[in-house]
């Protein structure tokens, strides 16, 4: 079965602070896809970032970095210096080669204060 | 490019009727999928195509129908609407048929059923 766990409902910050949202996905197949996207207040939702299971460096964009561990069977997603226009609902999801499906997580929310 | 257009952006139904929701890309995209969007539970697939002639179902189909004529243009048909069909939709479309490349989605319809 395939599953994508965003434990963190809703994360508070400060303007400028460092954000790490979770997300920890289950699959059995050794091929597969993870991706995040952002659903900004608009509403809309925005590719972030995809990532294959036979990539696991880091990748950093900005002041956005994901961190993918297999071991774990994590794709944390970091946030540094966070501003007011990253408050968004982030989601993570997983496709997987056994399936043609692509299964989303229930979402974070980030609110950054300023 | 308009990218994936969906109409309308508000509807407002009584239980019991029925209405299509309109969803249409123009990107010559192979693949495309309907999401409803729900508090607390990520995106849910309801149903997918790989291509014109060819539909399937996702995680939540009852309730809902889909035709593909064309490659441009997928709609989803509510037969019967029940309160249980609040939510807001999405549409989205993928360059080719497997979901291991981004989707790119609609600004979504928001459905209440009184």
């Amino acid at each position: 079965a395939q599953k994508v766990t965003q434990a963190q409902t809703e994360i508070s910050v400060v303007e400028k602070e460092d954000v790490t949202l979770d997300c920890v996905y289950e699959t059995r197949d050794t091929t597969y896809y993870l991706f995040w996207y952002k659903q900004p207040p608009s509403g809309e939702l925005v590719f972030l970032i995809r990532r294959n299971s036979f990539d696991e460096q880091n990748e950093i964009s900005g002041r956005y970095s994901w961190n993918f561990q297999k071991s774990t069977s994590s794709f944390n997603f970091t946030i540094t210096a966070s501003q007011v226009v990253d408050s968004a609902v982030y989601f993570c999801a997983l496709f997987s080669g056994g399936y043609n499906k692509l299964i989303f997580g229930a979402g974070t929310r980030l609110a950054v204060h300023p | 490019n308009a990218g994936v257009t969906q109409t309308p952006k508000f509807q407002v139904l009584k239980t019991g009727q029925s209405m299509t929701l309109q969803c249409a890309q123009d990107m010559n995209h192979e693949y495309m999928s309907w999401y409803r969007q729900d508090p607390g539970m990520g995106l849910r697939l309801i149903h997918y195509s790989v291509g014109a002639g060819i539909t399937d179902q996702g995680e939540v189909p009852n309730g809902y129908n889909v035709s593909r004529s064309t490659t441009e243009d997928f709609p989803l048909r509510l037969l019967s609407a029940a309160p249980s069909q609040t939510s807001v939709y999405f549409c989205a479309s993928s360059p080719t048929s497997s979901l291991s490349y981004e989707q790119y989605f609609g600004p979504g319809t928001r459905l209440t059923v009184t």
